[in-house]
């Protein structure tokens, strides 16, 4: 089963509203990172927090990790018809060479 | 910034052929992963290469074997196609690993088997 499952699979919201997605996972990371992706193209990185990182900003987003709950979300603040798209939290296998996506959350902003 | 490249972006085969990716890393990375991601599925990694040898494997099916030559560019060999082979395979890569470092992901080559 995947390492990261993301809550909830689908988010609809109005632009200027915040989004806030979840991710669980079941083993002990190293990190974990949030990808975003527009249908049918490629993964893009939002942004890598470490597991002795507790919250972490890049911008509109902010990014939490509760490793005892071995969970962590992301919130999109003042959200856009632009943030429309998928988004995975990953994080990294036992070898540090594999990364392990969750399922995704499917997010619609409408203007 | 120069990204990860893929080719052929769009790949269309039958059932039973072979087909073959190339990914082309940034450069000055020397890890090189494979993920498979079906219609509406999260990706699933497959296979990572660290400086030319295997790293890492997941779910790759024997069928396909990859491997990462000496300029770092890696390409995937999927014989015996079937269709649910159908997805876009994305490659990415980073520097040493992931132990963190961020990996960055090639826009994927669409694979239609019919």
């Amino acid at each position: 089963s995947q390492q990261g499952e993301e809550d909830p699979q689908a988010l609809s919201i109005q632009e200027g509203e915040n989004a806030t997605m979840n991710c669980s996972y079941k083993t002990s990371i190293n990190n974990l990172q949030w990808y975003r992706q527009n249908s049918g193209r490629g993964l893009v990185h939002l942004i890598l927090i470490r597991s002795n990182e507790r919250e972490k900003h890049s911008g509109r987003l902010r990014v939490t990790l509760d490793t005892s709950k071995k969970s962590s979300s992301l919130l999109i603040t003042a959200s856009r018809a632009a943030d429309t798209a998928s988004y995975f939290c990953a994080t990294d296998g036992n070898s540090g060479y594999a990364l392990n996506f969750g399922k995704g959350t499917s997010l619609l902003v409408t203007p | 910034a120069a990204g990860v490249i893929q080719s052929p972006r769009h790949l269309i085969k039958e059932k039973r052929e072979t087909a073959t990716l190339k990914c082309y890393p940034i450069p000055r990375h020397d890890t090189v992963y494979w993920y498979q991601q079906g219609p509406g599925q999260d990706p699933q990694f497959l296979i990572s290469f660290y400086e030319k040898m295997q790293s890492d494997k997941g779910s790759i099916p024997d069928r396909f074997s990859a491997q990462q030559f000496s300029d770092y560019h890696s390409e995937l060999n999927m014989s015996s196609l079937e269709l649910g082979d159908s997805a876009l395979y994305f490659c990415a890569s980073s520097s040493g690993g992931l132990s963190g470092n961020t990996i960055y992901f090639g826009e994927g080559s669409w694979l239609t088997v019919v």
